[in-house]
């Protein structure tokens, strides 16, 4: 069983939908829970964190952390062509060492 | 600030060659990265270091690949021979410690490797 699991899409959407990506885990011991963005041909770049459980808004992205089912979820609000790109989860216990990701959900937003 | 500085972007090579990545991180970041990306798959990490000290290399394939971080700044990630299920892209990333750099905990653009 891999220690992070990730719907690969891809996710097709009409601009301005709510977009829910999810991802799974099996490592109990995770603390910390971050979503990357990336963009064709680009790095990942890290759009969010979330420490243990709980919800965390940042503009039109909310993060939820459910650790009692080990699940995580990235909700978009009003979703953008712009925000077409591949969305990545990723994992780490509390020291912090070690980043354990997602296999990233491909979305597109279409005009 | 400059990014996480990469090269060759990309780089075809014949299976059994071999073939070096370069990777400059952001000035002052003590941890640097090495991750492989195969298409449809998140990164996984290869090695990391910590100033020029090897923190974690247990998923990188030592019998075929070597890196390494002189000085504690560049670093040079190797192949040889390389194999046809090497082609990937090889992501470097650096950050300060600890949580405080998880916002610095930034990636290059990758060198796009095919093995033919």
């Amino acid at each position: 069983q891999k220690e992070v699991e990730q719907d690969p899409g891809p996710l097709s959407v009409p601009e301005g939908a709510i977009v829910s990506l999810n991802c799974t885990y099996s490592n109990s011991a995770f603390q910390y829970f971050m979503w990357y963005r990336q963009y064709s041909r680009k790095g990942p770049e890290l759009l969010m964190y979330t420490y243990s459980s709980g919800n965390k808004e940042d503009g039109r992205f909310t993060a939820q952390v459910d650790k009692s089912s080990k699940y995580i979820s990235l909700f978009i609000r009003d979703s953008q062509p712009s925000d077409s790109a591949t969305y990545l989860c990723a994992m780490s216990s509390l020291n912090f060492n070690k980043f354990y990701f997602g296999s990233g959900t491909k979305l597109n937003v279409k005009p | 600030e400059a990014g996480v500085a990469q090269s060759p972007r990309y780089k075809i090579i014949e299976k059994r060659q071999s073939v070096a990545f370069w990777c400059n991180p952001i000035s002052g970041h003590a941890t640097l990265y090495w991750y492989q990306q195969i298409l449809g798959q998140g990164p996984k990490l290869l090695i990391q270091f910590q100033n020029n000290g090897v923190v974690d290399d247990s998923q990188l394939p030592k019998d075929r690949f070597s890196a390494e971080r002189l000085k504690g700044v560049d670093s040079t990630l190797k192949i040889q021979p390389a194999k046809l299920e090497d082609s990937a892209v090889y992501l470097c990333a650096s950050s300060a410690s600890g949580v405080s750099g998880l916002y610095g905990y930034t990636f290059g653009s990758g060198t796009r490797l095919t093995v033919v």
